[in-house]
């Protein structure tokens, strides 16, 4: 059974700070990560994805992969209230590409 | 913008009657999955299509809930009779291909009294 580990939080973080949000995942064959982001209410929405080790970058948010430990973050910089929301980590099965998400963490920025 | 549709957004009902969800994914997503999402959790697959064919129903609990993709293009689920423990979010996405890129709807809320 794959698991994908998130702490569910709430993490708060003043605005303007770094948010680092980690994700841990059972299954060492898994080659491919996801961060969805989930407002209150609302539908998981892609934000990021990484296949290779080391860091991958795009805007505010850079993704960082560690095969060997099996961990998976997301740092969010310069954090808006905006991005207040919970980020699910899901890790595809290798053929079908069916997601297993985390049960995600709650981030909380405050003004 | 293409969008993955669901209705209904929001239902209520009574413990033992049936529901229904419909979902139509986004023109040319030849695979559409079904999520449950409870409250504090994140979604779980129920069921995936590649076009009109289950590649896999293993979590859909088959005793009370099916699923249907006739045409290959939307999708109904169905639950019957509903249990109080049915009360979720219930989530349409599509992908073009398997990529690990989900298109979600808006989802379907549903509470059982």
């Amino acid at each position: 059974q794959k698991e994908v580990e998130q702490n569910s939080g709430p993490l708060s973080v003043p605005e303007g700070a770094i948010a680092s949000l980690n994700c841990t995942y059972s299954d060492r064959g898994s080659q491919s990560f996801f961060w969805y982001r989930q407002y209150s209410g609302k539908s998981p929405e892609l934000i990021m994805f990484i296949y290779s080790n080391g860091d991958k970058e795009d805007g505010r948010f850079t993704a960082q992969l560690n095969k060997a430990s099996q961990y998976v973050s997301l740092l969010i910089r310069d954090s808006q209230p905006s991005d207040s929301a919970t980020y699910l980590c899901a890790v595809p099965a290798p053929l079908s590409y069916q997601l297993t998400f985390g049960k995600g963490t709650k981030l909380s920025v405050i003004p | 913008e293409a969008e993955v549709a669901q209705s209904p957004r929001y239902k209520i009902t009574e413990k033992s009657q049936a529901v229904a969800f419909w979902c139509d994914p986004i023109s040319g997503h030849a695979t559409l999955y079904w999520y449950r999402q409870i409250l504090g959790q994140g979604p779980e697959l129920l069921v995936q299509f590649q076009d009109e064919s289950v590649v896999d129903d293993s979590q859909l609990p088959k005793d009370r809930f099916s699923a249907e993709r006739l045409k290959g293009v939307d999708s109904t689920l169905k639950i019957q009779p509903a249990e109080l423990g049915d009360s979720a979010m219930y989530l349409c996405a599509s992908s073009l291909a398997s990529t690990g890129e989900l298109f979600f709807g808006e989802g379907s809320r549903l509470t059982v009294l």
